[in-house]
């Protein structure tokens, strides 16, 4: 069974702060990891695919970092707005095309 | 581009009876994989198909099941339920099964209600 953890599970922060988030993931046999957003009453949305040690993917206040040696991804948000607030997945895809979720981290910004 | 889709977006069904959902994925995706989202809980892998066979499929009972077809969408197919099945059934596509690279592009949800 592959374990993929996410912490912390909740996140209450104040509009402008910045905030980061952990994924958790087995270092062995890595191939891929993918972040999502899920904002409610919505779909999951992808935000990045990091495929190499040491990856760094940016979009916009958002960026991630991948350590896929001892197994973690972080995500971080600049100067988090009220539109941030979402629940943040994370998936470690395999070669064989499953990829299995963690419970989430769900972020509120608070204005 | 039109993205991936759902029906019916809301189910009410009671214990014993049986379900199915469906899901259209991307044009020219051949993946497609369920999830269940119960109460509290993360998302739970259910089944994964690809050019319409299934190649692999979550910690589930039997009587959850389902199939592709050659248009490559697909249908979960939920049979006797119960109480504790009540959740949010999310379909996702993948340009090829293949390869875990690809970012998986999730529909809007059917939200299944057991009473």
């Amino acid at each position: 069974i592959l374990n993929v953890e996410q912490s912390p599970q909740s996140l209450h922060v104040q509009e402008g702060d910045s905030t980061n988030f952990t994924c958790s993931f087995p270092s062995s046999n890595f191939y891929a990891l993918h972040w999502y957003r899920w904002e409610t009453a919505k779909s999951p949305e992808a935000l990045f695919v990091m495929t190499l040690n040491g990856d760094e993917k940016k979009k916009g206040r958002i960026s991630a970092t991948l350590n896929t040696k001892e197994g973690y991804s972080y995500l971080y948000i600049k100067g988090s707005q009220p539109e941030d607030s979402a629940t943040y997945l994370c998936a470690f895809g395999t070669n064989a095309g499953k990829s299995t979720f963690g419970d989430g981290t769900t972020l509120t910004v608070k204005p | 581009e039109a993205g991936v889709t759902q029906s019916p977006t809301h189910l009410i069904k009671t214990r014993g009876q049986q379900v199915t959902l469906r899901c259209s994925p991307i044009s020219g995706h051949t993946s497609v994989y369920w999830y269940q989202q119960a109460l509290g809980l993360g998302l739970q892998f259910l089944l994964w198909y690809d050019e319409g066979e299934e190649r692999n499929r979550g910690n589930f009972p039997p009587r959850f099941s389902g199939r592709q077809f050659p248009n490559y969408s697909s249908e979960l197919n939920v049979n006797a339920l119960e109480l504790e099945d009540s959740a949010l059934y999310l379909c996702a596509s993948r340009k090829t099964g293949t390869s875990g690279r690809y970012e998986q592009y999730f529909g809007p949800g059917t939200r299944l209600t057991v009473t």
